[in-house]
């Protein structure tokens, strides 16, 4: 079965820094990746996914996330954070058209 | 908004009985999956239902079953409620076609407090 990793649990960040989530999955064949973003008391909202082609995606809000394959991660970045973007991160894994598999999510906090 | 609606929003119920979750999916979207988040088991997939039949099934107990109707809502129905139980159910919806890529957007959850 895939399982996915989320190394970084709790993360503090003051505005203006830059962000990087790590990601990593177990799976042997061909997955789909998303990030789901979980603002405080709000339901999973999508970020950013990879199928196929490029592997550096972007996605809203001036989140990226690159897709390395000989690593299985895929980690989310982001240059600048803002105190706005306090929320917690999903990392999921999806083969083919199957259901979703979640990392245990990493909490941001960003300090003004 | 993602266009998946659920209901209620919150539930409040004693050990032992039964309750039942709704999910309407986003126009056009065929499929539905359940997931419950709770704190220490994190957020993991219950079930999903693709055109009114069972697709997939992941961590869902026995207690528990689904449906999804002709008109594609779909209910969750949980019975002999253990405080165990207490999470938040979310539901999520995909188009499910042809091809292997398929994107799940979710509504805003069922938050279940069992006492």
């Amino acid at each position: 079965a895939q399982s996915v990793s989320q190394h970084n649990h709790h993360v503090i960040l003051s505005e203006a820094a830059s962000l990087e989530l790590g990601c990593n999955y177990s799976y042997g064949g061909t997955v789909n990746l998303f990030w789901y973003v979980q603002y405080p008391g709000q339901h999973l909202q999508l970020l950013l996914k990879y199928f196929s082609g490029d592997p550096l995606v972007k996605g809203i809000k001036g989140f990226e996330a690159e897709f390395i394959k000989s690593k299985f991660s895929f980690n989310l970045r982001k240059p600048s954070v803002q105190w706005s973007d306090t929320a917690e991160y999903f990392c999921a894994v999806q083969p083919g058209r199957r259901a979703l598999t979640f990392g245990s999510g990493t909490r941001l906090q960003v300090q003004p | 908004d993602s266009g998946v609606t659920q209901t209620p929003k919150h539930l409040i119920t004693a050990t032992g009985q039964r309750v039942t979750l709704r999910c309407s999916p986003r126009s056009g979207d065929l499929s539905v999956y359940w997931y419950q988040q709770s704190l220490d088991q994190g957020l993991q997939f219950l079930i999903q239902y693709y055109n009114g039949e069972e697709r997939a099934k992941g961590n869902i107990l026995e207690r528990f079953s689904a449906q999804q109707f002709p008109d594609l809502h779909s209910e969750l129905n949980l019975s002999s409620l253990e405080l165990g139980d207490s999470a938040l159910y979310f539901c999520a919806s995909s188009v499910a076609g042809a091809g292997r890529t398929d994107t799940q957007y979710f509504g805003p959850g069922t938050r279940l407090t069992v006492l």
